[in-house]
């Protein structure tokens, strides 16, 4: 069974260029999770899916940033336009509803992000 | 979230057990205990979890304290795959975020 993916694992962009950064979760999770590590900091939650709705975004650091998850399946997180304090490693987590695995949450790689 | 507290680091020699101590003493009786660890340059991983009772699994063991403000992770026979930082975390139910701290950053030595 696949894991989470997510892509790119790196991108490089200039201040105020915009990125998109794209999760897929495993088959039948309907959770869906956001993190970043920006440098030095711990890793922070940004927001959550339950399939396509967004169950908690209170991690959202401003209106830069635009997650979706259409059709409740991949995600994207938009950041328009990118700021250098947006630099660090972007996680992305599934878990399912149910089942004898729900509380785990499974995450990607990570997309590190470097804002110049 | 209710806050934990670990020791910034900790080191063991290979095939040693490591005991990796958790303070939670606000914790509430909803909060079940996660622990997570993240390997170098890769995203975190679950390790394992308890509400009351101690727990096992192929990975780990979590003791849980009689009154719950804390709880000890205990991986049996360290190796050097299990350098990493390991999260200790307290969470609500099943589907909510996950809050990271520092962690405790584990060393083995061969």
């Amino acid at each position: 069974e696949a894991g989470v993916t997510q892509f790119p694992s790196h991108s490089v962009i200039e201040k105020g260029q915009t990125v998109t950064l794209r999760c897929d979760p495993i088959s039948g999770h309907d959770n869906l999770y956001w993190y970043r590590r920006v440098m030095g900091k711990e890793i922070k939650f940004l927001l959550h899916f339950v399939k396509e709705s967004k169950q908690d975004e209170s991690g959202m650091p401003n209106n830069r940033f635009l997650a979706e998850r259409t059709g409740g399946t991949y995600s994207t997180l938009k950041v328009q336009p990118a700021e250098l304090e947006d630099s660090g490693v972007y996680f992305c987590a599934s878990s399912s509803l149910a089942g004898d695995h729900q509380y785990e949450q499974y995450f990607g790689p990570g997309t590190r992000l470097t804002v110049t | 979230d209710a806050k934990t507290t670990q020791p910034n680091s900790m080191e063991s020699n290979e095939e040693e057990p490591v005991h990796l101590p958790c303070n939670h003493s606000t914790i509430s009786g909803t909060d079940y205990i996660h622990w997570y660890r993240q390997l170098p340059s890769q995203g975190p991983e679950y390790v394992i979890h308890g509400l009351t009772s101690n727990v096992n699994n192929r990975m780990a063991s979590l003791a849980i304290a009689e009154d719950r403000k804390s709880s000890t992770l205990i991986l049996h026979r360290a190796t050097l795959r299990d350098a990493a930082v390991y999260y200790c975390i307290l969470k609500r139910a099943a589907g909510n975020k996950l809050t990271f701290g520092g962690g405790t950053r584990v060393l083995v030595k061969p």
